[in-house]
Order: structure tokens, then C-alpha cells, then sequence
């Protein structure tokens, strides 16, 4: 079946360092979505990717999805503490494939 | 809006106890998800419904049953919990653009 995988699984970065967390699917997928969930939280929707090629961002997130639409990444410029979570991304139809997420600490 | 809603949020079962758990939309969505997150695990998929009176398996569906007897309820069932069924469970429901509404979660230990 359909995979998404995702790396890193953890990063450790000092407030103010740049972050990237990358998705890759054995299969093209019509859709990339990425959530966040907090420490003792649930996963929430960020963004979602459904164009070849396409970037969105958000503040200091920025989101692009590979011209082949097998792969995505999600940066985010100078961290901050509240930037501290695991990140997910899912992609394909019903039901949503996700990845095992990257957790992401943010050292003051 | 209440979003989606969790019943309950912690339970601590003895290994062969029966439960179920209730979720709860009211943003009219037909497609509702159950998950359950390990660490390291990510979240995998238990079982899923695309509309009132449907069920279908996902990732991970042995010893959970579940029911959608109303569009707004989705409900988990655990017949005989085993320790392996230790876990935080999730429920979503999705919208018509295929964004995900989590719930707050529920926290269940097996002893």
C-alpha cells in the first residue's frame, strides 16, 4: 500500500536556526497536507498542497511540493519556542496516509 | 461549534474489560476517522466510516469494532482490551476540502 515517510524523526535546533522536516511518497499523491500537534495536544491542520511545484507559506513556515508531487517539505525560518511539536504530513484520497511525523525542539 | 469531542479524555481497563469510546462531531461531516498514536508510531489508522451506517477497516483493526448509527457519532469499541491496546486514541472527522478536525484525544491504559 500507499507509504509516506518522513524525516527526520527528531530535531533539535536552537531558538533562532532554521528547520526543514521532508515527506516522501512511494506513489504520486493528489494532495499533501501537514498538521502540527503540540506536547500533550492533537494534531491541527496547517496547510494543504494539491499543485505540482506549488509553495505556500505562512509567517516564517513555508511549504513546497515536489513538480513530481511524490515529495513535500515544510521549513521554518529563525524557530521559536512556540514552534516546539511534531510535525506531520498525509497525503493521498481517502483514507489520509500520514508519516510518522518529525518532533521538533526549540532550545532557548 | 464544539469542533469534535472525545468521550472519555483517560480510562484505565483491566486486561478482558469491555469499553467504547464516543466521538462526536457537529460540523456535518460524513467522513469520521479513528486513530491510535504510539510512541514513534505516528498515527495509524484503526477504522474509518464515509458516511451514516458505513465502516471500513483501516491500518490497524484487529480487537476494535466500531459503529456509525448517526452522521454525528462515531463510536470505538474495545471488546476484550489487551495490553497492547495501550494507547492515545484519536478521532477526526473530515471536511469536503479533506482537512482533518481532531479531537482532544483519549488516553487509555490496560493493566
Amino acid at each position: 500500500g500507499q507509504q509516506v515517510m518522513q524525516i527526520p524523526q527528531y530535531q533539535h535546533v536552537q531558538e533562532g536556526e532554521d528547520f526543514t522536516t521532508y515527506c516522501n511518497s512511494s506513489t504520486t499523491l493528489s494532495n499533501i497536507q501537514w498538521y502540527k500537534q503540540r506536547p500533550g495536544g492533537h494534531p491541527v491542520f496547517l496547510i494543504q498542497l494539491v499543485k505540482s511545484g506549488e509553495v505556500k507559506k505562512q509567517k516564517r513556515l513555508t511549504f513546497q511540493f515536489g513538480e513530481a508531487k511524490k515529495n513535500s517539505s515544510l521549513h521554518i525560518t529563525a524557530t521559536q519556542t512556540t514552534d516546539v511539536g511534531t510535525y506531520f504530513c498525509a497525503g493521498g484520497n481517502t483514507p489520509l496516509v500520514f508519516g510518522k511525523g518529525t518532533r521538533l525542539s526549540v532550545i532557548a | 461549534n464544539a469542533g469534535v469531542t472525545q468521550t472519555p479524555k483517560f480510562r484505565v481497563l483491566k486486561t478482558g474489560q469491555s469499553m467504547t469510546l464516543l466521538c462526536a462531531q457537529d460540523m456535518n461531516h460524513e467522513y469520521m476517522y479513528w486513530y491510535r498514536q504510539d510512541p514513534g508510531m505516528g498515527l495509524r489508522l484503526i477504522h474509518y466510516s464515509v458516511g451514516e451506517g458505513t465502516t471500513a477497516k483501516g491500518e490497524v483493526p484487529d480487537g476494535y469494532n466500531v459503529s456509525r448509527l448517526k452522521k454525528q457519532n462515531f463510536l470505538l469499541g474495545l471488546e476484550s482490551a489487551a495490553p497492547s491496546q495501550t494507547s492515545v486514541y484519536f478521532c477526526a472527522s473530515e471536511a469536503q476540502d479533506y482537512e482533518q478536525y481532531f479531537g482532544p484525544g483519549t488516553r487509555l491504559t490496560v493493566t
